[in-house]
């Protein structure tokens, strides 16, 4: 069984900060684990993984997280936010090698000036 | 790479009547495919997983013969909502996954507005 929390529902940062967005797992298996960006009325685009080796995974647009099994988490992270990173993002598991996903319940970056 | 299309991208139908959404792989041969539901402000609800020339495997609780899903082709699966009423309104996103080791990603088509009035 495998299951995904993300807190806080929703996230405010300005343009420039820091954006740290967390998520904790539970897998009875070592975890493949994702991070998903969705724009309004659109699918889902895959912002990094990981599955094994480095824990500190880089993904697209900035964004990395980092794998820490001691305390179950793949918190994302990005140095400095822009406009254009507001969306939901999703974490998400997989009980490694081809099953199938459990997604957190999202979570909703605004990007203020 | 690795895309998906859905079609159509919106829908609008009457109730009591079906509709049919098709989940493409457009540049890879997917063996299996996922059906999600997502409702709004929340998250994907996994439907159903099929695998190529073999029936779905449906979630719990999610009605097999009113999601019906077929996967007849490596590039191809369809999610036909059958009888649909204004409670099946949703929107509805396909993956897809290659075959191999390893193949743990799935691609996410863009997905389809339901709407039944």
């Amino acid at each position: 069984a495998q299951s995904v929390t993300q807190l806080g529902s929703h996230v405010s940062v300005s343009e420039g900060a820091l954006v740290l967005l967390r998520c904790n797992y539970s897998s009875s298996v070592p975890p493949y684990l994702f991070w998903y960006v969705q724009y309004p009325n659109q699918g889902l685009q895959l912002l990094l993984k990981y599955t094994t080796g480095a824990t500190l995974v880089k993904g697209i647009n900035g964004f990395e997280a980092e794998f820490k099994k001691s305390e179950t988490s793949f918190h994302l992270t990005k140095p400095s936010a822009h406009m254009s990173d507001a969306a939901e993002y999703f974490c998400a598991v997989s009980g490694g090698g081809g099953n199938k996903l459990t997604f957190g319940t999202g979570t909703q970056l605004k990007v203020e000036l | 790479g690795a895309v998906v299309s859905q079609h159509p991208s919106w829908v609008i139908c009457k109730s009591g009547t079906s509709v049919k959404i098709e989940c493409r792989s457009l540049d890879f041969q997917a063996t299996t495919m996922f059906w999600y539901r997502q409702f709004p402000k929340k998250s994907l609800m996994l439907m159903a997983t099929s695998n190529e020339g073999s029936k779905a495997t449906y979630e719990q609780g999610v009605e097999k013969d009113k999601f019906l899903i077929n996967h007849a082709s490596l590039t191809l699966s369809t999610l036909t909502v059958t009888s649909a009423h204004p409670e099946d309104s949703s929107f509805y996103i396909c993956s897809a996954r290659t075959a191999g080791t390893g193949s743990y990603e799935q691609y996410f088509g863009p997905g389809t507005r339901l709407t039944v009035t």
